[in-house]
């Protein structure tokens, strides 16, 4: 059982590459979510999804895409890398469609766009 | 929508001493507060949480307690030790628009001096 496992762990991007990231669980989790963190903000929802086939923004969506086509992955897509989307990501997946249930995370990514 | 404040930003305690952050929430309709704590270069775990029908949890050193009345929640950690060397983050959901999700503060840096 690898709970939640993020590919890749370290990418460097030049400005106006594109890459995703791949979030897979095997955990039959309904939720997944994208998160970036950056020092002094904390994590930072950038897109969600509620279940196979649905997406929807988080607080921070913009120059990001992201699809769910099978239930256990979770895609995030960067068209054109941006020195600012230099992050650390995270996913996250939970059981529940009631938000108020554990949310489990992956080892993070840590993308740097030069 | 959902806003979530937390302080301090940093805490830098001796070893044995307690500690204690603080949330504060926006959305009255909130009723489920988790706290995660990240290790460095780890991702986010959840160490405790509380939902709006008690006042106050705890698990061995660490509590949390809630005041609803002043939407304001507090992870309080009892006789401090190194390992607990780490950054902690609240969190509180949204419930606005379609889908409900969960929103995180910015987290707090806690240094543990042995």
């Amino acid at each position: 059982n690898a709970g939640v496992t993020q590919t890749p762990k370290f990418r460097v991007l030049k400005t106006g590459q594109s890459m995703t990231l791949l979030c897979a669980q095997d955990m039959n989790h309904e939720y997944m979510y994208w998160y970036r963190q950056d020092p002094g903000m904390g994590l930072r929802l950038i897109h969600y999804s509620v279940g196979e086939g649905t997406t929807a923004k988080g607080e921070v969506p913009d120059g990001y895409n992201v699809s769910r086509l099978k239930k256990q992955n979770f895609l995030l897509g960067l068209e054109s890398a941006a020195p600012s989307q230099t992050s650390v990501y995270f996913c996250a997946s939970s059981y529940s469609s009631n938000v108020d249930t554990e949310a489990f995370f992956g080892q993070g990514t840590r993308l740097t766009v030069v | 929508g959902e806003n979530v404040e937390q302080h301090p930003s940093t805490l830098s305690v001796q070893e044995g001493d307690s500690a204690v952050i603080k949330c504060t929430y926006s959305d009255s309709a909130s009723n489920y507060f988790p706290w995660y704590k990240q290790e460095l270069g780890k991702r986010p775990q959840l160490i405790i949480d509380i939902r709006s029908n008690v006042g106050e949890k705890k698990d061995q050193r660490i509590a949390v307690t809630l005041n609803k009345t002043a939407k304001h929640f507090s992870l309080h950690i009892t006789e401090t030790q190194p390992e607990d060397s780490a950054v902690y983050f609240c969190a509180a959901p949204n419930y606005g628009g379609a889908t409900n999700k969960l929103i995180f503060g910015t987290g707090t840096l806690l240094a543990v001096q042995p």
